[in-house]
């Protein structure tokens, strides 16, 4: 069965530095996500991207974060100057669209650790 | 924007018990309501949804149900397992065309007993 796939699995950084966090979805999907968890807390939703746009985003999705779709494959989210509170586990989802009401499948996840 | 509130936090039954997990929702116009379980360290796996559309839904030890009025969905788990040991998290959406992201509740620590 495909799977949503991540790298890397893990990444430690320095506060200041970029990171380039990617997913590969599944490869029928057209709707990409990215989620964070912050270590014991819930899920949180980042950003929705379809037909190579930003669909929506939350307020925690701010001009620090980036999102692309370099190429057929490949979903990357960028932090471009990482703090320390951005520390969490990100998730890439993906769903198709047949109808209303797919399934969002989440990757395995990228641990981010920002000394 | 939409809020889920879950409880309880940490449910601790009996290895053959039944366990509810219950939530709550703010917006009337979410009607996409998917409950994630995530083992320590792994990624969410959808285990059921519900579309607004309907009131309850089963899936063999699984069911979930929905009441629109109150805005309010249960996860029930029956005849419980030790591998049904797990973080709950229910979500809602509005979905239905649009990429809309899901909002999820804080997630229930759901411990078996043997």
């Amino acid at each position: 069965e495909p799977e949503v796939t991540q790298t890397p699995s893990h990444q430690v950084t320095q506060m200041g530095q970029e990171v380039i966090l990617r997913c590969v979805p599944i490869s029928n999907h057209l709707y990409f996500y990215w989620y964070r968890q912050i270590l014991g807390q819930k899920v949180e939703f980042l950003v929705s991207f379809y037909n190579n746009e930003i669909s929506e985003k939350s307020e925690i999705f701010d001009d620090q974060f980036s999102v692309e779709r370099p190429d057929g494959s490949n979903f990357t989210l960028k932090i471009r100057s990482t703090k320390l509170e951005d520390s969490a586990m990100y998730f890439c989802a993906s769903r198709r669209q047949v109808g209303a009401w797919e399934t969002q499948y989440f990757g395995p996840g990228t641990r981010l650790l920002v000394l | 924007g939409e809020n889920v509130e879950q409880h309880p936090s940490t449910l601790s039954v009996q290895e053959g018990d039944s366990a509810v997990i219950k939530c709550t929702y703010s917006d009337s116009a979410s009607n996409y309501f998917p409950w994630y379980k995530q083992e320590l360290g792994k990624r969410p796996q959808l285990i059921i949804d519900i579309r607004s559309n309907v009131g309850e839904k089963k899936d063999q030890r699984i069911a979930v149900t929905l009441n629109k009025t109150a805005k309010h969905f249960s996860l029930h788990i029956t005849e419980t397992q030790p591998e049904d040991s797990a973080v709950y998290f229910c979500a809602a959406s509005k979905s239905g065309g649009g990429a809309d992201g899901l909002t999820f509740g804080k997630g229930t620590h759901l411990i078996i007993q043997p």
